[in-house]
């Protein structure tokens, strides 16, 4: 079957870095997605890779190793409101979105 | 402001009424999704549409229907709601579907509980 894996929860303190790990077991991939999840809000796309490396977006970064099936989310500098859920999901052989259920990360000042 | 709207955001409803979430976008998006969010579960497929006229089921369907008439529009349907269908309900869309770069864009989402 597919399988999605990521942490339940993570704590990490207020200007710190942080990085959340996801491993996939899919049939097929056609790109990896992270998306950040405010408490009652709904999910917005933070990255997206398809190609085996590390893609920078400001204090986020998304690492990506398809032979390892295996993905990060790295956030620096972390700040309170950065305290969300942290999606990962694939896309697989049948351009289907596979998601896993999410790493809530903590942020203590 | 371009996005979805979701209604209504939040409901409670006795088992066995008929209940239909709305949906709305303005971003001429081919593609639009219904999901459910349970607690420790990922975001769940309930049924999917590539363009208005299509749909299609996802990994959750039973107890859901769907309809598509036009671009904008993506209503879920509960024909008989049972207890287990409580969930926060999120509607999605995408330029497209069938490419990898798949963005999504959700609406703030519908929390449904079935008594």
């Amino acid at each position: 079957g597919q399988n999605i894996d990521q942490p339940t929860e993570m704590t990490a303190t207020e200007g710190a870095i942080v990085q959340i790990n996801c491993t996939y077991q899919t049939s097929g991939f056609n790109g990896l997605f992270w998306y950040q999840q405010h408490a009652g809000e709904a999910p917005t796309f933070l990255s997206y890779n398809v190609l085996d490396g590390l893609e920078e977006k400001g204090r986020f970064s998304s690492f990506l190793s398809r032979s390892k099936g295996y993905s990060y989310l790295l956030l620096k500098e972390l700040q309170m409101k950065d305290s969300a859920s942290y999606l990962c999901a694939v896309t697989d052989s049948n351009y289907q979105l596979i998601w896993g259920a999410g790493t809530k990360l903590i942020i203590k000042p | 402001i371009a996005g979805i709207t979701q209604a209504p955001t939040s409901q409670i409803l006795a088992a066995g009424r008929r209940m239909t979430l709305r949906c709305t976008q303005d971003m001429r998006h081919n593609a639009m999704y219904w999901y459910r969010q349970d607690l420790g579960l990922g975001l769940r497929l309930i049924h999917y549409s590539n363009t208005a006229g299509t749909t299609g089921k996802g990994e959750v369907p039973d107890g859901y229907s769907v309809s598509r008439a036009n671009t904008d529009d993506f209503p879920l349907t509960l024909a008989s709601a049972v207890p287990s269908q409580t969930s926060v309900y999120f509607c999605a869309s995408s330029v497209g579907r069938g490419s990898g770069a798949n963005v999504l864009t959700f609406g703030a989402g519908s929390r449904l509980t079935v008594l």
